[in-house]
């Protein structure tokens, strides 16, 4: 079975400061799928940014961007320039095709402050 | 709208008591998934179905049971709650494309069982 760590339960950093996330996962699986999701207070799971194994090019979206290293099984989420906005809980989430069931990590809390 | 909608948002209830959690989704998905979210456990799946003839068991379905009462709609019964059982749940849909869609998900009902 597939497993999925977050080592950081929380983090702080500075409004526009940049920081990263880690995540790490295990499986025997070649092909698959990587996300990250945002939680804010709102409780709303939004999708961040997502992966496909097959890909070497890492995966940008806007100021979130994805570090995957495929023979070490990591997936880590940079965030640049971060905001207030982007205070929340963030999931680390692995998907294996057909089933398209998701495997998440614990969760980091991120809080940005002022 | 939103596009996947839990009922109710809320709920608090007694031990013993039989509970259900609804999903309706608007976006024509054929599948459909319900997580629950503990803290530091991230989100875990209970039971996903991919039409309204296939049901499966997930990761912890024990003391749940599921309805997919059409394509549209996927409940969630808890048939004697008990205070374990207290959560946040979500419902997801995703689209089979060729196995890579992201879930999309509702904005989680939280309950809580005394």
């Amino acid at each position: 079975a597939q497993t999925v760590t977050q080592s950081q339960p929380e983090m702080s950093v500075q409004e526009a400061e940049t920081v990263t996330l880690s995540c790490t996962y295990d499986t025997s699986e070649n092909n698959y799928y990587l996300f990250w999701y945002k939680q804010p207070p709102s409780r709303q799971m939004i999708l961040v940014i997502r992966q496909e194994a097959y890909k070497q090019q890492n995966a940008t979206e806007n100021r979130f961007s994805v570090n995957f290293q495929k023979a070490a099984k990591s997936f880590s989420l940079k965030i640049s320039d971060s905001q207030l906005g982007d205070t929340a809980m963030y999931f680390c989430a692995f998907m294996k095709p057909p089933a398209q069931k998701l495997v998440f990590g614990q969760g980091t809390r991120l809080t940005i402050n002022p | 709208d939103a596009d996947v909608t839990q009922t109710p948002r809320n709920r608090i209830t007694k031990t013993g008591k039989r509970i259900m959690l609804e999903c309706s989704q608007t976006k024509g998905h054929d599948r459909m998934y319900w997580y629950r979210q503990d803290p530091g456990l991230g989100l875990r799946l209970i039971y996903y179905s991919f039409d309204v003839k296939d049901i499966n068991k997930g990761e912890i379905s024990d003391g749940y049971s599921v309805s997919r009462q059409a394509q549209a709609k996927f409940s969630l019964s808890l048939e004697s709650a008990i205070p374990n059982q207290t959560a946040l749940y979500f419902c997801a849909t995703s689209d089979p494309g060729n196995g890579n869609q992201p879930q999309h998900f509702g904005d989680g009902t939280r309950l809580s069982i005394l």
